[in-house]
């Protein structure tokens, strides 16, 4: 079945660093991938999706490419902030609305002023 | 704000009680989904509705909860006889159809 890799549970940072969190899937399909990032007490939103291979998506400072060669959905962001810090989730999904979701298990991003 | 609304947003049940929560969806989303997040941040699909009809659903979903989604009414997902492994937050997601959904604040169910 379809699988979400988040190598890293926890990353720790200071203000203005630069962040990577490393995703990768499998699946059978040409899926849709997205980020989901969930804050304290509230349910995880969309930060970013991608439907296409090969293209990238940005959003509030973070992107990520859909590479289909590696199957993988890294997200990067140049500079972090504290206000950063949350739950980020790499989640495939498919390209039908009725299709559930596969969410990676997570990463804790702690950013310290 | 998110604009899946989830009822109540806390729910303490003793084990063998029933447990309902409800999900008023997006507005113009036509399916909705339910998943369970334990302490440990996993994810589980339980059941999933387009028009009121279910698509798919867990094992056990099937056997311990009971769900629906009426036209005109909150959709809502009751456990039949609460277990202490039931302690989880419940999300509750909307979407429409080029898949972009929109979760819920969830309900956080203790089972004591």
């Amino acid at each position: 079945g379809d699988s979400v890799t988040q190598m890293q549970g926890q990353v720790t940072l200071s203000e203005d660093d630069f962040l990577f969190i490393n995703c990768t899937y499998s699946t059978t399909w040409y899926p849709t991938l997205f980020w989901y990032v969930q804050y304290p007490g509230e349910g995880p939103q969309l930060l970013l999706k991608v439907t296409t291979a090969n293209n990238k998506g940005i959003s509030r400072g973070f992107e990520a490419t859909y590479d289909k060669r590696t199957t993988s959905f890294h997200l990067q962001k140049a500079s972090v902030q504290e206000s950063d810090s949350a739950v980020y989730y790499c989640v495939l999904g498919e390209r039908n609305a009725g299709a559930k979701l596969t969410f990676g298990g997570g990463t804790r991003l702690t950013v310290r002023p | 704000n998110s604009k899946v609304i989830q009822t109540p947003r806390y729910l303490v049940k003793g084990q063998g009680q029933k447990a309902k929560m409800r999900c008023i969806p997006e507005k113009g989303h036509p399916v909705v989904f339910w998943y369970q997040q334990n302490k440990n941040n996993e994810f589980k699909f339980l059941i999933n509705f387009q028009n009121q009809e279910v698509l798919q659903q867990i094992d056990m979903t099937e056997k311990r909860f009971s769900a629906e989604c009426p036209s005109n009414s909150p959709c809502s997902l009751e456990i039949q006889s609460s277990e202490a492994g039931d302690s989880a937050l419940y999300l509750c997601a909307s979407s429409l159809a080029n898949s972009d959904y929109t979760f819920g604040s969830g309900t956080r169910l203790l089972v004591i």
